[in-house]
């Protein structure tokens, strides 16, 4: 089974709306945690955002929030006010367990922003 | 942004060469890693290393060796290259104090096998 999966494999949005990026996540490990990564068409991996699986909270970071749902274990990104600038490849990585030697990413969303 | 730096950044080889790709970090941090990217398969682990001399493979170890004889420095060795190892590596770094902290990544490696 996937560990990481994202079902959208494209998306867009209209410049300075609101998008959701979906990934859920499968682990039998109390402790994991979720990141996201931003690749640009220039190729590097950004790192965006984190949640741990004890976090009470949604993490956010500037326009960036993630959706945790815990139960349903999903762990969706949502960027607001979307900028062209935004316009990637978008990856939801998870680390298994707390000593953080194995990651899993999914396979990506590619955002296009639209003007 | 993290001092990590790989080497070559791209390289044409034949089958049944062997290649070498390195991966330099200035960061002093403990693990690194070795990714490859393919379409439609997002980023996978090929490799991890959390100390000097200290490595374990990851889901896509086939057909690949590392080392880590220094903590700076983290080698994947494709010994007798394939064309399915065509691909982009990506090397990326993380330090051990903390759980939460993310990977930090190289610029990869675009490695086309002829």
């Amino acid at each position: 089974a996937q560990k990481i999966t994202q079902t959208q494999p494209g998306m867009f949005v209209q410049e300075k709306e609101a998008v959701t990026l979906d990934c859920t996540y499968d682990t039998s490990d109390p402790s994991y945690g979720l990141f996201w990564y931003k690749q640009p068409s220039s190729g590097e991996m950004i790192f965006l955002i984190y949640q741990g699986s004890y976090d009470q909270q949604n993490a956010t970071e500037g326009r960036y929030s993630l959706n945790f749902q815990k139960a349903r274990k999903s762990a969706n990104l949502v960027i607001s006010a979307s900028q062209l600038g935004d316009s990637a490849m978008y990856f939801c990585a998870m680390r298994e367990g707390d000593t953080g030697n194995q990651f899993y990413f999914g396979t990506g969303t590619s955002l296009t922003v639209i003007p | 942004d993290a001092g990590i730096t790989q080497s070559p950044r791209h390289k044409v080889t034949e089958t049944g060469t062997p290649v070498t790709l390195r991966c330099h970090q200035t960061e002093n941090h403990r693990y690194m890693y070795w990714y490859r990217q393919d379409p439609g398969h997002g980023l996978r682990l090929i490799h991890y290393s959390y100390g000097v001399k200290d490595t374990d493979k990851g889901e896509v170890s086939d057909g690949y060796s590392v080392s880590r004889s220094k903590t700076e420095d983290f080698l994947l060795t494709l010994e007798s290259a394939t064309s399915s190892q065509t691909s982009v590596y990506f090397c990326a770094i993380r330090p051990d104090r903390d759980s939460n902290q993310p990977q930090h990544f190289g610029d990869g490696t675009r490695l086309s096998i002829l």
